[in-house]
């Protein structure tokens, strides 16, 4: 079965850039989305198709997809983006979820 | 944009049934799939399957293959999913989300709307 691997845990501070990433074999030739998770709700999306951002979305979260590694990069860091993060993708006739990544902001 | 609202936490014990509804509102529900997803406490998500409200066609994770049967009503625009045979490790909630008419088309639009969550707790 498809595997992804992402890094349980990032802290950021206030203001700075985060990074998360999502490891798995030959991940760029698969479309990734990203997911955050805020205690207690339900997951949003915040980039689909690698790059895309919903509307609602604000331009500070952006995606890229190369190799074997998927990353979803913050700037500007805020309180509110503290959560869990989740990359996604299709295998064949299976969606795979990556085992999440809780974001710190100091 | 569409909203998903979930039926209510359920309490099941072992060996027992359980059946979640998911009913769709804001978009055509014919033009697109709900998947399942779950969330067991403190872990992360588990895909189940998938169902095209278009089609009836179904992906179902090989896990949940001889347990969980996914159905659409497209007369009351609801999506259900239904576990057979529970377990203490089924205790999670139980997310649908909107995905795409075909399963091919979920990697291009991902999950962009979900349901509120419906806690299901196994115990005996």
């Amino acid at each position: 079965s498809y595997e992804m691997t992402q890094t349980p845990s990032v802290s950021v501070s206030p203001g700075q850039t985060a990074t998360i990433t999502c490891s798995a074999d030959k991940l760029g030739d698969k479309y990734v989305a990203w997911y955050q998770q805020r205690p207690g709700q339900s997951p949003v999306l915040v980039i689909y198709q690698d790059t895309k951002r919903p509307p609602e979305i604000p331009e500070r979260f952006s995606g890229s997809n190369s190799g074997n590694t998927a990353t979803l990069t913050i700037s500007g860091t805020q309180s509110l983006d503290e959560g869990d993060y989740y990359c996604q993708a299709w295998d064949t006739t299976t969606v795979v979820f990556g085992g999440g990544t809780k974001l710190t902001v100091l | 944009q569409v909203q998903l609202v979930q039926s209510g936490a359920e309490v099941k014990t072992p060996g027992a049934s359980v059946k979640v509804s998911c009913r769709a509102s804001g978009d055509t529900f014919t033009s697109y799939g709900i998947s399942w997803v779950r969330q067991a406490p403190g872990q992360g998500l588990e895909w189940m399957g998938w169902i095209s409200a278009f089609s009836g066609d179904i992906n179902l994770a090989q896990k949940f293959q001889d347990r969980v049967t996914l159905i659409t009503d497209t007369s009351t625009t609801t999506a259900y999913m239904e576990m057979r045979s529970l377990k203490s490790g089924d205790t999670a909630v139980y997310y649908c989300a909107r995905d795409g008419p075909r399963f091919q088309d979920g990697p291009i639009t991902g999950f962009d709307s979900w349901g509120q969550g419906t806690l299901v707790t196994v115990s005996s």
